[in-house]
């Protein structure tokens, strides 16, 4: 299976907005409801951020959301921060029952 | 609050055998509503998904590392564990335990509890 597709990188200024990709095909993120996304410091875990394309687990921020059109998820975050300088992760379901996770975006709070 | 958290060598010679338990506190392995789930990631590189093990014995791995690869449960210790065989220098990687829920069962979602991670290195 292949890793779904995100940018490398993307940046922006505290206070601004920015969206990251996911793209795959209609095997998985086209296929089903089941994207997440994860955001992760330098050696630290995962952090579950979205589930379900644009459910937010307890606790996290409204900031981040989360939407779908065709094979390709979105995640945005509002009100960028400081904090929000991280890598980032979208997963899939796939039509295998296999789970499959993007290429990974570094995040980068200019 | 549910937590995971991985053990084992953080060394292994290469053609040999990466063992690794992750131990469940505050929930059980034994609950129905739950896969558990194994994923690293290499030095610097994405995440990717091993496989994940339902409590009755039943799983799914990644295509990539299916022959080489086995989750189970141990329901005395309230944990499971992952076996890779045939290790090469490749499968150096920080290895992730993790819960695996949904809302869509059994389609599985999304993984919600991560243990800390443990770095495992192969070399002789």
């Amino acid at each position: 299976q292949s890793a779904l597709t995100q940018p490398a990188s993307v940046s922006g200024s505290p206070g601004q907005s920015i969206t990251i990709s996911c793209t795959g095909t209609s095997s998985d993120v086209g296929g089903y409801n089941c994207v997440s996304w994860y955001q992760q410091h330098p050696g630290k875990a995962p952090k579950l951020m979205i589930y379900d394309v644009n459910l937010w687990p307890s606790g996290v921020s409204n900031r981040f959301s989360g939407s779908k059109s065709g094979s390709t998820a979105s995640l945005t975050i509002s009100g960028l921060q400081a904090e929000d300088e991280a890598d980032y992760y979208c997963s899939s379901y796939t039509s295998s029952g296999t789970q499959v996770f993007g290429t990974g975006t570094k995040v980068t709070v200019l | 609050q549910v937590q995971l958290q991985e053990s084992g060598p953080g060394l292994v010679k290469p053609s040999e055998t990466l063992s690794l338990t992750c131990t469940v506190s505050g929930g059980s392995v034994s609950s129905g509503s739950y896969y558990w789930s194994w994923i690293r990631q290499s030095p610097g590189k994405a995440l990717e998904w091993i496989g994940y093990m339902y409590y009755t014995g039943s799983s799914n791995y990644n295509p990539s590392l299916k022959s080489r690869v086995t989750i189970s449960v141990d329901r005395s210790e309230n944990g499971f564990s992952l076996k890779l065989t045939s290790v090469t220098t490749a499968d150096t990687a920080v290895y992730y335990c993790a819960r695996a829920d949904s809302s869509s069962w059994p389609l599985v979602g999304y993984f919600d509890y991560w243990g800390q991670g443990t770095l495992v290195t192969v070399s002789s």
